[in-house]
């Protein structure tokens, strides 16, 4: 069974970082590219950064770019997220989505971002 | 980037009726390496995580149920839920997964009448 388990989340003061980590069992990690997601509160979905299968290739949305990395340790079957320079803007909840390329067909319960003084 | 553009935003329909969505891109997601088109459409109910229901437009995924179909080509896309039932009451989104950023449709929300 395809798992995938969200973690990191919380309250931050704008300006701040949090980093979102996915641990993730069930498929064969190393096979799928993977992705963030995020949901503001009531609001629709918004796509934020998809990597590749080995880290290589990586892309974001544009409102994240030079302050949201994404990465993965194919070790230890994780993805990570790393939010710098946190606005009120990005609070939101964070899913991590596997994709089969880009079709993100399995996705976790999601996290709970909150950017607030 | 290409805007996806859903319609309605809710739409109310009787128990055994026929729910229909549309979804426009604002250029084509037809594939010419595979001539297929790179649209899915998820379901979201509340409190839980979006779950895939289709992709390649019109390919349905394991465990969805046959009264959904998926259809269109192009820029032009329908989600349709025949004989429409409780258990089917959500958000519906639909995506393009043509060229990053991915990006989706504003949602629309299948109630009952």
């Amino acid at each position: 069974e395809v798992q995938l388990v969200e973690s990191g989340g919380g309250l931050v003061q704008p300006g701040g970082s949090l980093r979102l980590s996915c641990a993730t069992s069930g498929f064969i990690f190393t096979g799928n590219w993977m992705s963030w997601v995020r949901q503001a509160p009531g609001k629709g979905l918004e796509w934020v950064a998809i990597v590749n299968q080995d880290g290589s290739d990586k892309k974001y949305l544009d409102s994240v770019k030079g302050r949201f990395t994404i990465s993965r340790d194919n070790a230890k079957k994780s993805l990570f997220l790393q939010m710098d320079s946190l606005r009120a803007e990005d609070t939101a909840v964070y899913y991590c989505a596997r994709g089969a390329g880009y079709i993100l067909d399995y996705w976790g319960q999601g996290i709970l971002v909150t950017v607030s003084p | 980037d290409i805007v996806m553009t859903q319609s309605p935003d809710s739409l109310a329909v009787s128990l055994g009726e026929r729910a229909t969505i549309t979804c426009k891109s604002s250029q084509s997601v037809l594939s010419s390496s595979n001539n297929m088109n790179q649209l899915a459409w998820f379901q979201q109910k509340p409190g839980q995580p979006p779950k895939l229901f289709f992709h390649w437009a019109s390919t349905r995924e394991s465990g969805v149920p046959d009264r959904f179909s998926g259809s269109g080509s192009g820029t032009d896309f329908t989600l349709t839920i025949s004989n429409l039932q409780a258990e089917d009451v959500a958000v519906y989104y639909c995506q393009q997964y043509y060229s990053a950023p991915l990006t989706f449709g504003g949602g629309t929300k299948v109630e009952i009448k």
